[in-house]
């Protein structure tokens, strides 16, 4: 079973502070990913990482930075937290796709509830 | 950039009904999945279903492709209440990325 361990699992912080979400992937996937959930948005793509030392920028991607040290490990930095930040980040890690085929079929973590105040 | 929709935005069943969730998309694509997220969660895959496939089953779950139409429909049999979650659709566009719509809400009720 895929597994993909995001913490904190909850998370207060002041607006203008510096917040780190860690996320760690047991699946030795090349590809990692960080999402945003709001509501009425659906899924949002902040950054991704097709391997260790590589960042990418996804859609929403200002006011935040990526970090991939490792192949396990994936974090997201916000450096001046504010309060249009709050909201559910997931993590996940992804293979490359069966067969051949680019399709992309992603593990997801629990998540981290962040409350920006 | 939301290049697939699911449909409706929520639904209300009752134990042991089927259900129809549907998802339109934009793009050609290579393969569509569909997510399933419960509350507290975070999204785990359901079905993947290629392009070249018109149907995929997975136990109670049943997934339609219609590439002409751009549509994919998820149906669920025999519901049961922790099949109350949102339900995603993610149309590939041939990279590796994963986009998905705003999802749908099932709620199975006893």
């Amino acid at each position: 079973e895929a597994a993909v361990t995001q913490s904190p699992r909850n998370k207060v912080a002041v607006t203008g502070g510096k917040v780190t979400l860690s996320c760690n992937q047991t699946n030795n996937h090349n590809n990692m990913y960080w999402y945003r959930q709001d509501t009425g948005h659906g899924l949002r793509l902040i950054h991704y990482s097709y391997g260790a030392g590589s960042t990418e920028k996804g859609d929403i991607p200002d006011g935040y930075k990526a970090s991939r040290p490792s192949q396990e490990n994936f974090s997201l930095i916000l450096e001046l937290a504010t309060p249009s930040q709050t909201s559910v980040y997931f993590c996940a890690s992804g293979d490359e796709g069966l067969g051949g085929s680019s399709q992309n079929t992603l593990y997801f973590g629990a998540g981290t509830r962040l409350s920006v105040l | 950039s939301q290049l697939a929709e699911e449909n409706p935005w929520a639904l209300s069943v009752h134990e042991g009904e089927s259900v129809t969730v549907n998802c339109s998309y934009k793009t050609s694509i290579t393969a569509l999945q569909w997510y399933r997220q419960k509350s507290g969660e975070g999204p785990a895959q359901l079905i993947l279903i290629r392009s070249n496939e018109r149907e995929k089953r997975n136990g109670r779950l049943r997934a339609t492709l219609d590439t002409s139409s751009q549509s994919s429909s998820l149906s669920i049999t025999a519901t049961r209440c922790e099949d109350t979650a949102v339900y995603f659709c993610d149309s590939s566009s041939g990279s590796w990325q994963l986009i998905f719509g705003s999802g749908t809400q099932l709620t199975v009720m006893p």
